[in-house]
C-alpha cells in the first residue's frame, strides 16, 4: 500500500460547484498535511498549510484534516476556470526542514466555464 | 529574480549523453531540493541539501544520478549517461529550513524538462 493516495482524474466540474479533492495515507506519524496547486508547465505552489487535525479555511479554499480516518480534503467553492489545474496533496512529519515531505500524485481538475 | 530559478527549460540530448541541471535557490534559503515528475507518477523526491551538504540521497534513482551545491546557493544535478527513462521534469525547490510552523513550505521553480532521444 502507497504511503498516500490520491485519485489523479481528470475531475470535471461546471463553473461555480463545489469541488472536493481528498487524500487518504496509512502513516500514522503524519501531523503536517498541505494542499499544493500546479498549473501546467509550472512548478507547484503552496495554497494550504494545516497542522494536526480540523479544518482550516482561507477564502474559497476549506482544508480538512481527519486524523482519525487518515484522509484529508480541499473544498473549493464558487470554482472558477482559474481553478483548472493539478492539486497534490503532501504529508509531512515534521513541520521543519520538509525533508521527508511526501507527495500524493495529484489529481488534475477542470472547471468548465 | 524572487523566485527559485532553473535552467535550462527544456533540454533535448541522446541516449548515452551527460547533462547538467542548474538551479539557484530564493536568497536566503538553506534547505534545497530536487524533485522528478514524471507523467502519471507524482512527485519523486531526489535529494535534499541543507546548506552545502546533503544529509538525504536517498531518493537518487541509481549512481548514473548526482547533485552538489556550493555556497549554500546554487545547485547542479547531473545526469551521466542519460536513458530515455531520464525524461521527465526535473523540479528544483528551496525553503527555509528546519523549526516552525510555515518553515516546511516550499517554493518551487518551473522546471528543466528533459527530453531523452
Amino acid at each position: 500500500q502507497k504511503e498516500v493516495e490520491q485519485d489523479p482524474g481528470p475531475l470535471s466540474v461546471p463553473e461555480g460547484a463545489i469541488v472536493s479533492l481528498n487524500c487518504t495515507y496509512s502513516n500514522s506519524a503524519f501531523q503536517y498535511f498541505m494542499w499544493y496547486r500546479q498549473y501546467s508547465r509550472k512548478g507547484p505552489e503552496l495554497l494550504m498549510y494545516t497542522y494536526s487535525s480540523g479544518n482550516k479555511e482561507d477564502g474559497r479554499f476549506t482544508a480538512q484534516v481527519d486524523k482519525s480516518s487518515k484522509y484529508i480534503s480541499l473544498f473549493i467553492r464558487d470554482s472558477q476556470p482559474s481553478d483548472s489545474a493539478t492539486y497534490l496533496c503532501a504529508l509531512a512529519e515534521s513541520g521543519g526542514g520538509a525533508d521527508g515531505l511526501t507527495f500524493g500524485k495529484g489529481t488534475h481538475l477542470i472547471i468548465q466555464p | 529574480g524572487a523566485g527559485v530559478s532553473q535552467s535550462p527549460s527544456n533540454k533535448v540530448t541522446e541516449k548515452g549523453k551527460d547533462v547538467e541541471l542548474r538551479c539557484d535557490p530564493i536568497s536566503g534559503h538553506t534547505a534545497l531540493y530536487w524533485y522528478r515528475q514524471s507523467l502519471g507518477q507524482g512527485l519523486e523526491f531526489l535529494i535534499y541539501f541543507q546548506g552545502n551538504s546533503a544529509p538525504d540521497k536517498s531518493g537518487l534513482p541509481s549512481d548514473r544520478f548526482s547533485a552538489e551545491r556550493t555556497g549554500g546557493s546554487v545547485s547542479t544535478l547531473t545526469i551521466q549517461r542519460t536513458q530515455q527513462e531520464d525524461s521527465a521534469v526535473y523540479l528544483c525547490a528551496s525553503s527555509l529550513g528546519a523549526g516552525g510552523p510555515n518553515t516546511g513550505e516550499l517554493f518551487f521553480g518551473e522546471g528543466s524538462r528533459l527530453t531523452v532521444l
